[in-house]
């Protein structure tokens, strides 16, 4: 596609449901990122996939947080057993190699009640 | 590990222009960005520079990096409304793995 694509922009969920995010990257990118956003602060690193393999996951904030890339292009975000701390937006990011300019999707706006 | 830091705010007249500081502290990023993001919006690349470079234009932006004193600055010219937004600098860490961004600069234009 054009651009880094992210589903669903909007989720609301209640503390300790499950929630999965989505994201598409730009064609051909390998590297893809994930970032998560609060209120007033600057995106902070969570996970960064080369291919299919997560090269450094070590911004996951505890082993509630899961991400895949299966196919090496589309990733999926995975948060378990969800709590209001959790409420964020959650950004995604791709570039074509490592350490090159990345591109980054709208993101999903997390709301756990 | 790397870490950013911008002041919060700023607020300019339209026409003036507006400089937004930041200060990082690994050397160790090939390039530094500046990227802005408009509200309910993602982020937009705006303008990056190379580490061995003082000076970047590009039309009414200019970059300026004082590699000894790990600052960065982003000058925007006849700031417009438009330009209103929340700009952030960032910067790679030693692995690459990942970028490191400052709370960002509120940017206030008012006409």
């Amino acid at each position: 596609g054009a651009g880094v694509s992210q589903t669903p922009s909007n989720k609301v969920t209640e503390k300790g449901k499950y929630v999965e995010l989505r994201c598409d990257p730009i064609s051909g990118h390998t590297a893809l990122y994930w970032y998560r956003q609060s209120l007033g602060q600057g995106p902070e690193f969570l996970i960064y996939f080369q291919g299919t393999g997560a090269a450094d996951d070590s911004g996951l904030p505890n082993d509630r947080f899961f991400a895949v890339r299966p196919e090496g292009s589309v990733s999926t975000l995975k948060i378990q057993r969800t709590e209001r701390g959790d409420s964020a937006v959650y950004l995604c990011a791709s570039s074509s190699g490592l350490a090159d300019e990345q591109f980054f999707g709208p993101g999903t706006r997390l709301t756990v009640l | 590990g790397e870490d950013v830091e911008q002041s919060l705010f700023l607020s300019v007249r339209e026409g003036d222009s507006s400089v937004i500081n930041c200060t990082y502290t690994d050397s160790s990023s090939t390039y530094l960005y500046w990227y802005k993001q408009e509200p309910g919006a993602g982020l937009q690349l705006l303008t990056y520079i190379f580490s061995n470079m003082d000076m970047k234009q590009d039309q009414r932006l200019t970059v300026l990096l004082n590699k000894k004193d790990k600052h960065l600055s982003l000058r925007i010219a006849d700031t417009q409304t438009g330009d209103s937004a929340i700009y952030f600098c960032a910067a790679y860490n030693q692995a690459g793995t990942a970028l490191i961004f400052g709370k960002g600069t509120t940017l206030s234009v008012s006409s």
